[in-house]
């Protein structure tokens, strides 16, 4: 079983539709869970993150993570053609030095105008 | 200043050439990470530095030598690559410790094309 899953998609919504993106992952000792957005062709950007189970709201994305589940998503509303673009999550411990840091596959998403 | 700088954009170099990739930041952090990215794929970690000592190597061919000059620096020296190393090259740092943010900024890549 792979550390963390995702739907590759690819997913394509029309403008102004609510989107899901989700994760789930096998190892509980992961304590940080990120949402990164990339452009083709350029380097990952955090978009949120979270260390707890609950929602997270920041303008039009909210992160829930569900720990018991073991479960993670991400939530666009009213999106944007400027979404468009590979969403990966994150799972990060923190160790005493450094972060080790597991992506998931990551999805791909269309927004169409 | 919240960014990592890598250099250069784009390389394309032969299977016996030797070349560097260079990152910089000036955020202070003293973790940084070398990943690599290959087309459809999320970034692989390579070498994890930590206050400017290899942490961590996942068993990355020899022909990757990563350095640490010092904190705000890092580069991978490159030799005697194959074709199957093309890929976009990412740096990271981040501020390791508790009660520190969790943050990685990622740079914009180095996209590698091995002939």
């Amino acid at each position: 079983q792979k550390e963390v899953e995702q739907d590759p998609g690819p997913l394509s919504v029309p403008e102004g539709a609510i989107v899901s993106l989700n994760c789930t992952y096998s190892n509980s000792a992961f304590q940080y869970f990120m949402w990164y957005r990339q452009y083709s062709r350029k380097g990952p950007e955090l978009l949120m993150y979270t260390y707890s189970s609950g929602n997270k709201e920041d303008g039009r994305f909210t992160a829930q993570v569900d720990k018991s589940s073991k479960y993670i998503s991400l939530f666009i509303r009213d999106s944007q053609p400027s979404d468009s673009a590979t969403y990966l999550c994150a799972l990060r411990r923190r160790e005493t030095s450094y972060d080790k840091v597991i992506f998931g596959p990551g999805t791909s998403l269309s927004v169409i105008p | 200043d919240t960014e990592v700088t890598q250099t250069p954009k784009h390389l394309v170099m032969g299977m016996t050439n030797k070349k560097s990739l260079k990152c910089e930041q000036h955020m202070g952090h003293r973790a940084m990470y070398w990943y690599k990215q290959k087309a459809k794929k999320p970034p692989e970690l390579m070498f994890v530095y930590s206050y400017e000592k290899l942490s961590i190597n996942e068993s990355v061919p020899s022909r990757f030598s990563p350095e640490c000059p010092n904190s705000s620096l890092l580069n991978l020296h490159l030799h005697a690559l194959q074709p199957e190393d093309s890929a976009l090259y990412l740096c990271a740092s981040s501020q390791p410790g508790a009660g520190h943010s969790v943050e990685a900024f990622f740079g914009q890549g180095t996209r590698l094309t091995v002939v």
